[in-house]
């Protein structure tokens, strides 16, 4: 199965900053099934990214998805205090569909 | 609106038994293929099962491959998790996820969660 690693573990930034969080793939993912979910406190994960770069219906253009090869990137560029909440990453372009152990973005 | 609301977890002892339950709405459920997925407390998400929208695929992690059933009922718009022999390491909220993208091969990804039922086995 893919195992998809997520780094940094936590990222802690001020409003306003840009947030880059990383997954990589321990091998090719295929046809950039990725997807990107978010994750706040006792609520369940909300679907951001799908196919990498698409946004989900209702997501704001501040967040976007890119690829490079193996390494897949979820980016928010003007972070809220809203975004506090753990992300992860999800393949699903083989079976078993994995996810990442997931990145915390905290809001100083 | 979609909405999925999971029912069923308790707590349970090593090697008994729950079956889980998704009461679905606000989208074609026969249409779509359904999956569980679980999160250990203050742990990240595993997917467990997943169904095809026509039942005629099921797909298993291997971790619960042979304890585990998943099915779904259209008409009555739920879908369900047989838990056998249930381990302390099934821990776990569940939640029942809709997938928006589906194969028979069992890829899959999701695009609306519930708020999940907890299962805890312990003696």
């Amino acid at each position: 199965e893919i195992v998809l690693t997520q780094s940094p573990g936590t990222l802690s930034l001020s409003p306003g900053e840009r947030a880059t969080l990383s997954c990589r793939a321990s091998q090719s993912v295929s046809s950039s099934y990725v997807a990107w979910y978010q994750q706040k406190p006792g609520q369940a994960p909300r679907l951001l990214i799908y196919g990498a770069i698409s946004r989900a219906t209702g997501i704001p253009d501040r967040i976007s998805g890119s690829r490079s090869g193996t390494d897949f990137t979820l980016t928010i560029s003007r972070l809220e205090p809203e975004d506090s909440a753990v992300y992860y990453c999800q393949q699903y372009g083989s079976s078993p569909p994995t996810f990442g152990g997931g990145t915390k973005v905290e809001i100083k | 609106e979609v909405q999925l609301l999971e029912s069923g977890g308790g707590l349970v002892q090593p090697g008994g038994s729950l079956r889980l339950s998704c009461a679905a709405s606000g989208f074609t459920f026969s249409s779509y293929a359904m999956s569980w997925v679980r999160q250990a407390p203050g742990k990240g998400l595993e997917w467990v099962s997943g169904i095809g929208g026509n039942i005629v695929r099921t797909h298993y992690a291997d971790s619960v491959k042979g304890r585990f059933t998943i099915s779904r009922d259209n008409p009555k718009n739920t879908l369900y998790l047989q838990m056998n022999s249930l381990r302390a390491e099934d821990t776990a909220l569940y939640y029942c996820a809709k997938g928006y993208y589906y194969d028979t091969s069992g890829r899959m990804a999701f695009d609306y969660w519930g708020q999940g039922t907890l299962v805890t086995v312990s003696s």
